[in-house]
């Protein structure tokens, strides 16, 4: 499965989108990108996930560049709920396993 | 439809002593997964099982056993504790199906070896 490379920590203002980057450059053809996140210490929790296309869910959009190279997490309204660590990682169709890395530390700021 | 559900959600053990964690999903999902996390770490591999009675290792297998008898009991067995396992545990589990909409996670078990 390709890695992932994102920021160690964002800051984000209430209300406004909360836009999350991942690079993950070594991707193949057959690998989705998802999306989870991690509140405090609670288990992960899956946000969305997509192959080429944008996705949208009731959580957020997820952009994906045309060359697959690079991904967008996209909160459209950030909330002090949104605090959290975002984990994006990519996952062979057949994969049995995910592999997470540090993830994105989110701060939703009032 | 309770999930994923994880017992105990806490435990500390002495070096040495042994114990189980339990995991057990009510949702008919046949591939279920125990990864740890360390403070400040994210989650890593430690087995997983894609049906009853099949496991493989993941990436950190040294110091753990799993059996998977049913396909919704999936429990993680320590065996001689030591600090090192000092850790935050997650089971999860997922249908079969290629496209899926992610795992399923537990609340987790927090525990301490001294």
């Amino acid at each position: 499965d390709a890695k992932t490379t994102q920021p160690p920590s964002m800051d984000c203002a209430e209300g406004r989108a909360a836009n999350l980057p991942c690079n993950h450059s070594t991707i193949s053809g057959n690998e989705y990108v998802y999306w989870y996140r991690q509140i405090h210490s609670q288990g992960p929790q899956y946000i969305i996930h997509g192959l080429k296309n944008n996705e949208t869910n009731e959580m957020a959009s997820l952009i994906i560049t045309e060359d697959r190279k690079s991904s967008t997490l996209i909160l459209p309204h950030a909330t002090l709920r949104d605090t959290a660590v975002y984990y994006c990682i990519v996952r062979k169709g057949t994969g049995n396993q995910f592999y997470f890395g540090t993830g994105t530390s989110l701060t939703v700021i009032p | 439809n309770a999930g994923v559900t994880q017992t105990p959600k806490f435990r500390i053990l002495k070096i040495g002593q042994s114990m189980t964690l339990q995991c057990a999903q009510d949702m008919n999902h046949n591939y279920m997964y125990w990864y740890r996390q360390d403070p400040g770490m994210g989650l890593k591999l430690i087995y997983y099982s894609v049906g009853a009675g099949i496991t493989d290792k993941g990436e950190v297998p040294n110091g753990y056993n799993v059996s998977r008898s049913t396909t919704e009991d999936f429990p993680l067995r320590l065996e001689l504790a030591a600090p090192s396992q000092t850790s935050v545990y997650f089971c999860a589990s997922r249908p079969w199906t290629e496209n899926y909409y992610g795992y399923t996670f537990g609340s987790g078990t927090r525990l301490t070896v001294v």
